[in-house]
């Protein structure tokens, strides 16, 4: 599994944009690199995805490094209730449409007021 | 927006007696899967399945766990004989399989072994 390296805390302050880092040097060409978050103890929440074109919806954008060796995930504007671990993954594809996430220590982003 | 539901929220068994834990995925979703997550740890991935199969399963997955989808909605996880060691909140997760698009997580079941 293709490992990824976060720093494990950020804070940021309400109303700026929130820059998250991620390395994946050991990506392989067709695998995806996966953002989500988890907010207190409730579930993992899907953020957004990417291969190699950099990508943007509604919660976020994502801009991932031409050798698709690092991504950063941006929140625009954080606000308060964007506190919370994210969590950087490089999804592993099973057979047949079935896959496996593998959740590492992610980065605990606190928004300050 | 569709969700994934999982019920109970909170869970508290006595050691050695069976639990099921049951999920409702996204209806039109086809790939199910469970993790579980102990206090402070990080969220660990259990078993994925498809077409009534266990697709792949964790070391973590051994015989006391069981998974199942009795009818056409819900998604059950059994645990026969509780340990201690399976006090942790348990995800259930599910996807469409398709285009890469996310798997989509229920908010959890907290299940505490006394």
């Amino acid at each position: 599994d293709a490992k990824t390296t976060q720093p494990p805390s950020m804070d940021c302050a309400e109303g700026r944009a929130a820059n998250l880092p991620c390395n994946h040097s050991t990506i392989s060409g067709n695998e995806y690199v996966y953002w989500y978050r988890q907010i207190h103890s409730q579930g993992p929440q899907y953020i957004i995805h990417g291969l190699k074109n950099n990508e943007t919806n509604e919660m976020a954008s994502l801009i991932i490094t031409e050798d698709r060796k690092s991504s950063t995930l941006i929140l625009p504007h954080a606000t308060l209730r964007d506190t919370a671990v994210y969590y950087c993954i490089v999804r592993v594809a099973l057979n047949f449409g079935n896959e496996k996430l593998t959740f590492g220590t992610g980065t605990r982003l606190t928004i300050i007021p | 927006e569709p969700e994934v539901t999982q019920t109970p929220s909170h869970q508290v068994t006595q050691m050695g007696q069976e639990v099921i834990l049951r999920c409702v995925p996204i209806s039109n979703h086809l790939y199910f899967y469970w993790y579980r997550q102990i206090l402070g740890q990080k969220v660990e991935f259990l078993v994925s399945f498809y077409n009534n199969e266990i697709s792949e399963k964790s070391e973590i997955f051994d015989d006391q766990f069981s998974v199942e989808r009795p009818d056409g909605s819900n998604f059950t996880l059994k645990i026969r004989s509780t340990k201690l060691e399976d006090s942790a909140m348990y995800f259930c997760a599910s996807s469409t399989g398709m285009d890469n698009q996310p798997q989509h997580f229920g908010d959890g079941t907290r299940l505490s072994i006394l």
